[in-house]
């Protein structure tokens, strides 16, 4: 059975500055997803990683893979306020079920 | 090209009522998914259904729900006898049902508050 689990499930950081969120699952996905939520809001799709080594970039954020170690990285550049939302990665099991983690809720301060 | 759309996006009910949730997938997808998430917790699977078919309701807790897909018409998810814990956001995804680990997406959720 997939487990999932972020760290850290709160972060507070200053505009501008430097933050990764990490994302380890306990056995084999083939591919690796992150989603974004505002609050009240439904999930916006920001990354799939399909293979090992993947790296993904979009603006300010960029997600990586390595399944060797079972951990997805977010990696969140210059920090601004827009960011500020509830991030989840999520593995796939077989059958297509979503097994996602806790959340990491980010507050980014002006 | 319409995403999934999910109805009501807020639904109140009293302990005891019946909940009914209503999802169209995005056109041309013909797989649905189910996901509940529970206040500060991240979402959980429930169900997967394909028309008049269901796939996989390992996340279904076994008394008070059900869901269907039929062959015209959206995607139900029916919370009967409702009880407080019920109280959550209830997701539907789709996809389009070609494959093996498909991409899913998200509608805008129901929000079910129950008093």
């Amino acid at each position: 059975e997939l487990k999932v689990e972020q760290n850290p499930l709160f972060l507070s950081m200053q505009e501008g500055k430097n933050y990764t969120i990490y994302c380890n699952y306990s056995t084999t996905s083939d591919r690796l997803y992150w989603y974004r939520q505002d609050p009240g809001k439904s999930l916006e799709s920001l990354f799939v990683l399909l293979s090992n080594g993947a790296v993904k970039q979009e603006g300010r954020l960029m997600a990586s893979l390595d399944t060797k170690a079972r951990l997805s990285t977010l990696h969140i550049t210059a920090a601004v306020h827009d960011l500020s939302a509830t991030y989840f990665c999520a593995g796939m099991e077989y059958g297509n079920k979503l097994v996602f983690g806790a959340g990491t809720i980010l507050r980014v301060k002006s | 090209n319409a995403g999934v759309m999910q109805n009501p996006r807020h639904l109140v009910r009293r302990r005891g009522q019946e909940a009914r949730l209503r999802c169209s997938p995005m056109k041309g997808h013909s797989h649905v998914y189910w996901y509940r998430q529970l206040p500060e917790e991240g979402l959980k699977f429930m169900v997967y259904l394909q028309k008049e078919n269901i796939i996989d309701e390992s996340g279904m807790p076994k008394e008070r729900f059900s869901a269907e897909f039929p062959k015209e018409g959206p995607s139900i998810l029916r919370i009967q006898q409702v009880v407080r814990g019920d109280s959550a956001a209830y997701f539907c995804a789709s996809s389009p049902g070609r494959g093996n680990q498909e991409t899913q997406y998200f509608g805008p959720g129901t929000r079910l508050l129950v008093l």
